[in-house]
């Protein structure tokens, strides 16, 4: 358990719905990020937050998805209008700093659109 | 950020060391290595990484090249427990995301 923890572990949706992940990183971590996986693949890079503000938003963030993070505690993401093409492992990383520092993913959050 | 070739899939025996390569031959000045791995159905878990010099931690040590085109992690005694995906990333110290690519399957035998 990295202390990284997100909600919820499965999430299967027929295509259409909107569907919300919500992820709570290490508490003294500022920097948080999503990633998204598909199967075979390694992690892809979705979007990066510095405390509440969202810096850095990859080209697969379409106009469907939505990241927050309030107060610079935890984040959510949203897709809307979910496409199958969506389903993947949805993975959160928090870390201290940008750079060097190490990132702690948590365990992620398994999207089956049907 | 510089490319790295991995071999797709390894074995080792369990109590041996096992040794993942990782070239990254355009590799620049400011990029350190790191390394991680996933365990099946979990998140990435942060290993190690270096910018020149060796480096050793709990977990593993990490080898770099002189010309630091190249690297190896070492596992010392692997356990069954250490079969993973590794994944061997070259990221410059200001980047924020890691850049994943398809990694090493090690499969530790009995």
């Amino acid at each position: 358990d990295t202390g990284v923890s997100q909600d919820p572990r499965h999430k299967i949706t027929k295509r259409g719905q909107n569907v919300t992940f919500r992820c709570d990183p290490i508490s003294e971590h500022n920097r948080l990020y999503w990633y998204r996986q598909t199967l075979g693949q390694g992690p892809e890079f979705l979007t990066y937050f510095q405390n509440e503000a969202q810096l850095e938003k990859s080209r697969l963030l379409s106009d469907r998805f939505s990241a927050e993070r309030p107060k610079g505690s935890f984040s959510t993401l949203e897709i809307q209008r979910t496409e199958q093409g969506d389903s993947a492992m949805y993975l959160c990383a928090s870390s201290l700093g940008t750079g060097v520092y190490e990132q702690y993913f948590g365990p992620g959050t398994r999207l089956t659109v049907t | 950020d510089a490319k790295t070739t991995q071999p797709p899939s390894m074995d080792c025996a369990e109590g041996r060391a096992a040794n993942l390569p990782c070239n990254h031959s355009t590799i620049s000045g400011n990029e350190y290595v790191y390394w991680y791995r996933q365990i099946h159905s979990q998140g990435p878990q942060y290993i190690i990484h270096g910018l020149k010099n060796n480096e050793t931690n709990e977990m593993a040590s990490l080898i770099i090249t002189e010309d630091r085109k190249s690297s190896t992690l070492i596992l010392p005694h692997a356990t069954l427990r250490d079969t993973a995906v590794y994944y061997c990333i070259v990221k410059p110290g200001s980047a924020r995301q890691l850049t994943f690519g398809s990694g090493t399957q090690l499969t530790v035998l009995p």
